[in-house]
């Protein structure tokens, strides 16, 4: 079972927007509404940002935002901070309590 | 305060067994799964395999099918992952983490703090 598909980094400048690229299948993105995205500073613990394709969990900003079209999901951050640049990873549910998590992809703050 | 923690980091030589864990306080841990996702050195997440407490209910990835066991112990609280016979490609920091919502797999929010298993003769 391949990871789903994520570009291996984007960048961008403070206060410009980045959009994250998610591409699974009709087996998993595709069909189910439980896609979540994770963010992960270097040497730290990933931390949930995004749920069920678009819900943010409290206490995360805003500026992040979740969407699904098909089969690809996408992250947009909105107003780029430093404290943005990190490794962002989406993961989906494929069914039959399993999961599969993208390649990652990192964010750079020009 | 709800979390998980995790046992310290290993070192061990191929071919050696292995047990870690990852103990849950501040919640009912008969209800919610608790899933286990391996890091490689500098790559990315890889979601190993889940289980739930109540039942002992388990799924694992396809790719790691067969080559670890996930457990729990309900008396403690605690889950593990286990091997019975390390490689050195099993090299990586192991996170526990349970879902936002009982019922449901997805939606990793609470994290274990990741035991690092070093695996070299």
């Amino acid at each position: 079972q391949s990871a789903l598909t994520q570009p291996r980094s984007v960048s961008g400048s403070p206060g410009q927007s980045v959009t994250i690229s998610c591409t699974g299948t009709s087996g998993d993105i595709g069909t189910y509404k439980y896609v979540s995205w994770y963010q992960q500073h270097p040497g730290k613990v990933p931390e949930l940002i995004i749920y069920d394709v678009t819900q943010r969990p409290s206490g995360v900003p805003d500026r992040f935002s979740g969407s699904k079209s098909g089969n690809t999901a996408s992250l947009t951050i909105s107003g780029l901070q430093a404290d943005d640049e990190a490794d962002y990873y989406c993961c989906s549910y494929v069914g039959s309590y399993s999961l599969l998590f993208g390649g990652g992809t990192k964010v750079t703050v020009l | 305060e709800v979390q998980l923690v995790q046992s310290g980091p290993e070192v061990k030589k191929p071919g050696e067994s292995l047990k870690i864990s990852c103990e849950a306080f501040g919640y009912g841990f008969n209800t919610y799964w608790i899933g286990w996702v391996r890091q490689m050195p500098g790559k990315g997440l890889e979601w190993m395999g889940s289980i739930h407490p109540g039942d002992s209910d388990t799924r694992y990835s396809p790719s790691f099918q067969g080559h670890v066991t996930i457990s729990v112990d309900r008396s403690t609280g605690t889950a593990f992952l286990q091997w019975s016979s390390l490689k050195a490609s099993d090299t990586a920091i192991y996170y526990c983490a349970r879902p936002r919502l009982q019922q449901l797999i997805v939606g990793l929010d609470i994290w274990g703090p990741g035991t690092q298993v070093t695996v070299s003769s």
